[in-house]
């Protein structure tokens, strides 16, 4: 059964560097989504991705974060200057349809120190 | 703006026995859809089941079952014969029909105790 894949599992990083966590979505999916989920916290929509460009974005998708599909398969989140509150689990999620379930990849856990 | 409410914090169940997972939500809006998703401790999300708020039947899915009430704003899952790998965190999750971004509930943490 197809699944969404995300690498790396666990990113240490220090406050001030930039990450760049990538997530591979399921193939015939067109919706990709990044959400995250601060420990013992409710799950946080960041982005929403479709045809190239950013269809629907949260108030925590600040300036900081950017998000890409360098090719046919990848689909990236970039934190530019990491703070501690970053600190999350980041899920990425993708969709055939945007009313459609999403599928959700196992998530990288970030600590940011 | 859409709030999901689950009030239930912690819920503990013996194994065979039927429970349910309560989940209330606010929005205006008519065309929306209603999830519930399972957090094992792997932490992975994985969906158990999905309904459309212009459907009237409940999602049924195996043991997984949802009382869905529309007028209340009400989207309660029913687990029956639960079982062990039952066990996890649930989170019921709203989406807007003209957007795609889900909004979670805090989650109820259930345990299934044999």
């Amino acid at each position: 059964e197809p699944e969404v894949t995300q690498t790396p599992s666990h990113q240490v990083t220090q406050m001030g560097q930039e990450v760049i966590l990538r997530c591979v979505p399921i193939s015939n999916h067109l919706y990709f989504y990044w959400y995250r989920q601060i420990l013992g916290q409710k799950v946080e929509f960041l982005v929403s991705f479709y045809n190239n460009e950013i269809s629907e974005k949260s108030e925590i998708f600040d300036d900081q974060f950017s998000v890409e599909r360098p090719d046919g398969s990848n689909f990236t989140l970039k934190i530019r200057s990491t703070k501690l509150e970053d600190s999350a689990m980041y899920f990425c999620a993708s969709s055939e349809w945007r009313e459609d379930e999403q599928y959700f990849g196992p998530g990288t856990r970030l600590t940011v120190t | 703006a859409q709030t999901v409410t689950q009030s239930q914090p912690e819920m503990s169940v013996q194994e065979a026995e039927t429970v349910t997972l309560s989940c209330t939500y606010d929005t205006s809006e008519n065309n929306y859809y209603l999830f519930w998703y399972k957090q094992p401790p792997s932490r992975q999300m994985i969906l158990v089941i999905r309904q459309e708020a212009y459907k009237q039947q409940n999602a049924t899915e195996n043991r997984f079952s949802v009382n869905f009430q529309k007028a209340a704003k009400s989207f309660s899952l029913k687990i029956s014969d639960s079982q062990l790998g039952d066990t996890a965190m649930y989170f019921c999750a709203f989406m807007e029909g003209s957007q795609g971004n889900l909004i979670f509930g805090k989650g109820t943490k259930l345990s299934v105790k044999p």
